[in-house]
């Protein structure tokens, strides 16, 4: 395990169906962030676990979307109804946070899901 | 609020040249965290740099070096002989500590994208 992994790289969905993302963080890592990127813009944060469980939310992830990570491992990022305006680069990144230690240090990024709603 | 921008959109630059890459930050916090990461065109954010607010220290890393000024709320990154495959989209990132919750959440500015000709 070298990284941080995501499947599918690419998803071309009609509007309206329902997609789902995967992410395997590094695997001592107990924090998994997903970020929404769209094209030309910075990445924005949607939610993040520490272990199994989802401790905040962004107003970004609407209804329609649901993320979970059931054993504290890999995380599911599903998109119901998708909208055109759904469509963009979603990203996984997971960091490793000591009991002790700081919960700022880096978060290491997979290579994104690139998400185009027709 | 907090907020990262990144005035600079797109740099150009000839190979073997210095270039250096403007952010400036805005926090309410006391304690939090800056960063840089490198996006190539294949995508994948690459951690290069994190600080923290109370280490104002320069620091230099081979070819790269960041100067962080709290007066004027600034982290700018410089490229030193900058080379072709130093190309690649840029982005500075903010982490809060009390106003975040302790999430460790990272907040983008909108990246600059540099690229170097050979």
């Amino acid at each position: 395990d070298t990284g941080v992994s995501q499947d599918p790289r690419h998803k071309i969905t009609k509007r309206g169906q329902n997609v789902t993302f995967r992410c395997d963080p590094i695997s001592e890592h107990n924090r998994l962030y997903w970020y929404r990127q769209t094209l030309g813009q910075g990445p924005e944060f949607l939610t993040y676990f520490q272990n199994e469980a989802q401790l905040e939310k962004s107003r970004l992830l609407s209804d329609r979307f649901s993320a979970e990570r059931p054993k504290g491992s890999f995380s599911t990022l599903e998109i119901q109804r998708t909208e055109q305006g759904d469509s963009a680069m979603y990203l996984c990144a997971s960091s490793l946070i000591m009991a002790s230690g700081s919960v700022y240090n880096e978060q290491f990024f997979g290579p994104g899901t690139r998400l185009t709603v027709l | 609020a907090q907020k990262v921008t990144q005035a600079q959109t797109e740099i150009s630059v000839v190979e073997k040249e210095d270039v250096t890459l403007d952010c400036v930050y805005e926090t309410r916090d006391t304690t939090y965290y800056l960063f840089w990461y490198k996006q190539p065109p294949s995508g994948e954010l690459v951690f290069l740099i994190r600080r923290n607010s109370f280490d104002e220290q320069n620091e230099i890393s081979g070819r790269y070096s960041w100067n962080f000024q709290k007066s004027t709320s600034s982290f700018n990154f410089t490229i030193t002989a900058s080379q072709v495959v130093d190309s690649a989209v840029y982005f500075c990132a903010l982490s809060e500590a009390r106003s975040s919750g302790n999430t460790g959440k990272l907040i983008f500015g909108q990246g600059t994208t540099l690229q170097v000709k050979p």
